[in-house]
């Protein structure tokens, strides 16, 4: 059964710090992206990565990094935490042979 | 601009109708469109793709219309129950070869028994 995986279901953290979200996938895919969710605006794009180091831009990158050493992980990083981060994180990841979105169960990250 | 919207009001249907859902877009030509399910709390679990070739696609309850030149997909569940009850999202595919995905809002749908 495949497999996409999030470090945490929820995490809080504090104004400023540093924070990093990891996900792992178990299909050798060689797409991975980072969505964000909010009420009333959907699924929005931070950042995806179609190879290990690769790594595009997707419509909200402003505060977030993010790192792909191996192909079956995919970190996004937000340097200085902020309370608009707030937000549900969910990772996805998608083959070249199979173009939906796999995702994981999200991560629902509290800044305080 | 480019859109896609999807019609923000929840959509209340007595068990055993049809449900039909709404998906719209402006300023995309995309090569597929996709239909997924999320419950509360979860990611969206892939429901059904439809290419831009094809007029309709099932799947065990599921029906999917993709209209190019309206620019339009609608999503339909027959003989609907309780635990269909979710958001459902479509998205669309925004740049080729890439797999990078741009969503709708999302509709809720409510399925009362």
């Amino acid at each position: 059964d495949v497999k996409v995986t999030q470090s945490s279901r929820y995490l809080v953290k504090r104004t400023g710090e540093k924070v990093f979200l990891e996900c792992v996938q178990d299909m050798d895919h060689e797409n991975m992206f980072w969505y964000r969710q909010d009420p009333g605006l959907g699924l929005r794009l931070i950042y995806f990565s179609y190879d290990v180091k690769m790594k595009e831009k997707g419509d909200i990158p402003e505060g977030y990094s993010v790192s792909r050493e191996k192909k079956e992980r995919f970190s996004l990083i937000l340097e200085s935490a902020s309370t608009n981060q707030t937000s549900m994180y969910l990772c996805a990841s998608g083959g070249l042979a199979e173009i939906h979105g796999f995702f994981g169960p999200g991560t629902r990250l509290t800044v305080l | 601009s480019q859109k896609i919207e999807q019609n923000s009001e929840a959509l209340n249907i007595q068990e055993g109708k049809t449900a039909t859902l709404t998906c719209n877009y402006t300023n995309y030509s995309p090569a597929y469109l996709q239909w997924y399910r999320q419950d509360p709390g979860r990611g969206p679990v892939f429901l059904l793709l439809i290419r831009e070739n094809e007029k309709e696609k099932r799947k065990e309850r599921l029906k999917v219309t993709f209209d190019t030149t309206l620019k339009q997909s609608l999503f339909h569940i027959t003989a609907s129950q309780p635990a269909d009850s979710a958001t459902y999202l479509c998205a669309l595919d925004g740049s080729s070869n890439t797999g990078k995905l741009i969503f709708g809002q999302g509709t809720t749908l409510q399925v009362k028994p």
